[in-house]
């Protein structure tokens, strides 16, 4: 079964700031994708950004980018420039063959001004 | 495009009662997966539909079950409600097994 840790419960960062926010996972399979999703407080999941697992190219959208060691399984999101609107809870969640998506504890984010 | 629909939004609930949350995925998805998530925590798999059948299920009892018909809109219902119960209901939505797109959620409390 696959597992998720997000070490970081809770973080906070300054405006315009970058923030790291970490992940590590296990799964036994070789292809699979890797996900972060943002739930800010009106409650809808978000997709952050995503990556492949075969990919050795960073994801990158935007102000958001990923960090991917698959030898490590770990996969941090890296938030550039923070804005108020950042504020959220972010989890990593890996897909993979027939599972479904797997979610971790999630870490709180805010951002202040 | 309306995305991923849920309803009711909020729900109060008797113990021992029985509720039905309804979801109509995003246009041009023909799979559901329900989830819920108690307060503080990460979304925890309820089960997936796909083709009008459960395919997958996670770890929660009998009591909980669904159904999808043939326009992919999806039901969750709960017998027998326990205080335990109480979380917020998502519904995601996807093409088979590609990116999930969720609702807003159902909230539901059980007094």
């Amino acid at each position: 079964a696959q597992t998720v840790t997000q070490s970081q419960p809770e973080m906070s960062v300054q405006e315009a700031e970058t923030v790291t926010l970490s992940c590590t996972y296990d799964t036994s399979e070789n292809n699979y994708y890797l996900f972060w999703y943002k739930q800010p407080p009106s409650r809808q999941m978000i997709l952050v950004i995503r990556q492949e697992a075969y990919k050795q190219q960073n994801a990158t959208e935007n102000r958001f980018s990923v960090n991917f060691q698959k030898a490590a399984k770990s996969f941090s999101l890296k938030i550039s420039d923070s804005q108020l609107g950042d504020t959220a809870m972010y989890f990593c969640a890996p897909l993979s063959g027939n599972t479904p998506l797997v979610f971790g504890k999630g870490t709180r984010l805010s951002v202040i001004a | 495009d309306a995305g991923v629909t849920q309803s009711p939004t909020h729900l109060i609930k008797t113990r021992g009662q029985q509720v039905t949350l309804r979801c109509s995925p995003k246009s041009g998805h023909d799979t559901v997966s329900w989830y819920q998530q108690a307060l503080g925590q990460g979304p925890q798999f309820i089960f997936q539909y796909y083709e009008e059948e459960e395919r997958q299920r996670g770890n929660f009892p009998d009591r909980f079950s669904g159904h999808q018909y043939p326009n992919y809109s999806s039901e969750l219902n709960v017998n027998a409600l326990l205080l335990g119960d109480s979380a917020l209901y998502l519904c995601a939505s996807s093409l088979r097994r590609g990116e999930a797109f969720f609702g807003q959620g159902t909230r539901l409390t059980v007094v």
